[in-house]
């Protein structure tokens, strides 16, 4: 079955403190992995995928499929990046998502 | 980036009288658009994946007969949710994808429905 289980539903940090959403999956097979961010009073939006291995507003995301892991990071939280974090997988050449229950992230000034 | 509208943006019905909800891509042609519906302080869940001219493939345990979704044009989607009642309270979300194998969805602001 496909899941994605995200374990935190709030993470606060300080600002420039190290960041870290941890998200797992469950999939046969080779799954795309995504993460979204939704700001305050703002609708879904695509953050980074694993496929582009970029950086997106300091966040990256790596695939670990040793540990079904896709967890997203930033080395300096800024105040900005308070928001609700989804991780998301689809299969290979889907466009069908799963999400996780999310994680509400709060960065403290 | 491209941009998803809904319409309305909340609504309260009565019990047993149907809503319908639209969603529209502004700026691209969706060949693909997507119903989720999220309760409070749960993720989303896919109701029903849309193509444009075909019928909707609905996911398990989901009532097609109670949601049902027309996907007419290449801008336009819509959910009706007939006979509705209390426990159709929920807030959906709708999303769009340009083309096959596009891996973006974009997502519309989402519809708060009240069923009283």
């Amino acid at each position: 079955a496909q899941r994605v289980t995200q374990p935190e539903k709030l993470l606060s940090v300080f600002k420039g403190a190290p960041v870290e959403l941890k998200c797992n999956y469950s999939y046969s097979g080779s799954p795309e992995l995504f993460w979204y961010v939704q700001y305050s009073r703002q609708r879904l939006q695509l953050l980074l995928r694993h496929i582009s291995r970029e950086s997106i507003k300091g966040f990256t995301a790596d695939l670990n499929k040793g540990e079904t892991s896709f967890h997203l990071k930033k080395p300096f939280a800024q105040e900005e990046d308070s928001a609700m974090y989804y991780c998301a997988l689809s299969g290979p050449g889907a466009q069908k998502l799963v999400f996780g229950q999310g994680t509400r992230l709060t960065i403290n000034p | 980036g491209a941009v998803v509208s809904q319409h309305p943006s909340w609504v309260i019905c009565k019990s047993g009288t149907s809503v319908k909800i639209e969603c529209r891509s502004l700026d691209f042609q969706a060949t693909t658009m997507f119903w989720y519906r999220q309760f409070p302080k749960q993720s989303l869940m896919l109701m029903a994946t849309s193509n444009e001219g075909s019928k909707a493939t609905y996911e398990q345990g989901v009532e097609k007969d109670k949601f049902l979704i027309n996907h007419a044009s290449l801008t336009l989607s819509t959910l009706t949710v007939t006979s509705a009642h209390p426990e159709d309270s929920s807030f959906y979300i709708c999303s769009g994808a340009a083309g096959a194998g596009s891996y973006e969805q974009y997502f519309g602001p989402g519809t708060r429905l009240t069923v009283t």
